[in-house]
């Protein structure tokens, strides 16, 4: 089963606008992480945030954990076309595995 | 050197061929994976090798046999495909296996289509 569940599974939006995505998962964790895939190539690791931790920052990244809630929320500020990419989670628990996530498109 | 390299990028084969896919990674990690990827979905885990032993396999047909003849290298031979193997067969590795593993850093993948 599903790990990570991100949600929405799709999400336009123009140059400049905030994208939010949102992940869910079921156990206990030690660190979730964001990863990034354009189509058709490898994933690149986007941010790590350790289960104490609330908030973490990286360049124009914004990742927050709720581990009450069991999930996490990724926002990307001052979007640009070149994020046009899917969006993915993934937790250390449950073996890495990735949920099935976001699908974010930027119009210029 | 943070890379991960995967050989070939492209693959064409008959469902009788036999082939390997490639994975080196020279930064002493010792916990390489393989996933499989079809369109529009996220990546599956196939194997998992940690110190060269192979500590996951997530009920993968026997016509997939992983091999970690290195710390540095991952080999997927492929015997006997199916139409329906057909993916982006992506390869990555991280510093350890375990609890409170660390980032994985992936390969381009090669993209395998099986006739």
């Amino acid at each position: 089963s599903q790990q990570g569940e991100e949600d929405p599974q799709a999400l336009s939006i123009q140059e400049g606008e905030n994208a939010t995505m949102n992940c869910s998962y079921k156990t206990s964790i030690n660190n979730l992480q964001w990863y990034r895939q354009n189509s058709g190539r490898g994933l690149v690791h986007l941010i790590l945030i350790r289960s104490n931790e609330r908030e973490k920052h990286s360049g124009r990244l914004r990742v927050t954990l709720d581990t009450s809630k069991k999930s996490s929320s990724l926002l990307i500020t001052a979007s640009r076309a070149a994020d046009t990419a899917s969006y993915f989670c993934a937790t250390d628990a449950d073996d890495m595995r990735f949920g099935a996530g976001t699908r974010l498109t930027v119009k210029p | 050197d943070t890379e991960v390299t995967q050989t070939p990028k492209h693959l064409v084969m008959g469902m009788t061929n036999k082939k390997s896919l490639k994975c080196e990674q020279h930064m002493g990690h010792r916990a390489m994976y393989w996933y499989k990827q079809k369109a529009k979905k996220p990546p599956e885990l196939m194997f998992v090798y940690s110190y060269e032993k192979l500590s996951i396999n997530e009920s993968v047909p026997s016509r997939f046999s992983p091999e970690c003849p290195n710390s540095s290298l991952l080999n997927l031979h492929l015997h006997a495909l199916q139409p329906e193997d057909s993916a982006l067969y992506l390869c990555a590795s991280s510093p350890k296996w375990g609890a409170g593993q660390e980032t994985q850093y992936f390969g381009p993948g090669t993209r395998l289509l099986v006739l």
